[in-house]
């Protein structure tokens, strides 16, 4: 396993569109986290599963916002009617807590623009 | 409402010498530290972490401190190397929950 993976890397839409973003975790990590990043900032929080049940979720994750984990497995971010606020980068991490530890692995992102 | 807070958006340091980087926290709750380093368009990298328990670790060239009575913690690289130059962010939690970033400090190693 060579670690998060994130699908598309870029993604342009019209302000309006639907989009939908994956992320495949480590494959053992039964934590799995849905961040955003804009410019000059650091990542926020959006939202988490453990397993396959989402556990929490950020304020900033509007009703036009909504993530699945099926089968606590792969997870799926969807933005619908975007706008153009929306444009950010989108990151996944995946953590798995081991003696104490739990440290947070990241995909490369995937950069969402909306025209 | 940030609980995580890097007060530097920017650092300097001759290659060679130390870096240090600092972040202040608010929320007693956080058992867990972590620092990344980010290169632009690319997603964060794990570089070291710590847990509460402890107040130093130590892995080769990157040493992170904790002092929680102050709520306070840095990252110490030495020596600085031009590889190092990047964003630098930590990163909070409390149970393994969502993890709470500071805004970063930009690292510049001058050779």
């Amino acid at each position: 396993d060579t670690g998060v993976s994130q699908n598309p890397r870029h993604k342009i839409t019209k302000r309006g569109q639907n989009v939908t973003f994956r992320c495949d975790p480590i494959s053992e990590h039964n934590r799995l986290y849905w961040y955003r990043q804009t410019l000059g900032q650091g990542p926020e929080f959006l939202t988490y599963f453990q397993n396959e049940a989402q556990l929490e979720k950020s304020r900033l994750l509007s009703d036009r916002f909504s993530a699945e984990r099926p089968k606590g497995s792969f997870s799926t971010l969807e933005i619908q009617r975007t706008e153009q606020g929306d444009s950010a980068m989108y990151l996944c991490a995946s953590s798995q807590t081991r003696q104490g530890r739990t440290e947070a692995f990241f995909g490369q992102g995937t950069r969402l623009t909306v025209v | 409402d940030q609980q995580v807070k890097q007060n530097s958006p920017s650092l300097s340091v001759q290659e060679g010498r130390i870096s240090i980087l600092n972040c202040d926290y608010t929320n007693s709750m956080f058992d867990y530290f972590l620092w990344y380093k980010k290169y632009p368009a690319e997603g964060p990298t794990f570089l070291i972490s710590i847990s509460s328990i402890k107040d130093k670790n130590e892995d080769g060239r990157f040493t992170v401190f904790l002092n929680k009575s102050a709520k306070h913690l840095s990252l110490h690289i030495v020596p600085s190397q031009p590889g190092d130059s990047a964003v630098y962010f930590c990163a909070a939690s409390a149970l393994g929950n969502q993890f709470y970033f500071g805004t970063g400090t930009s690292l510049t190693v001058i050779p």
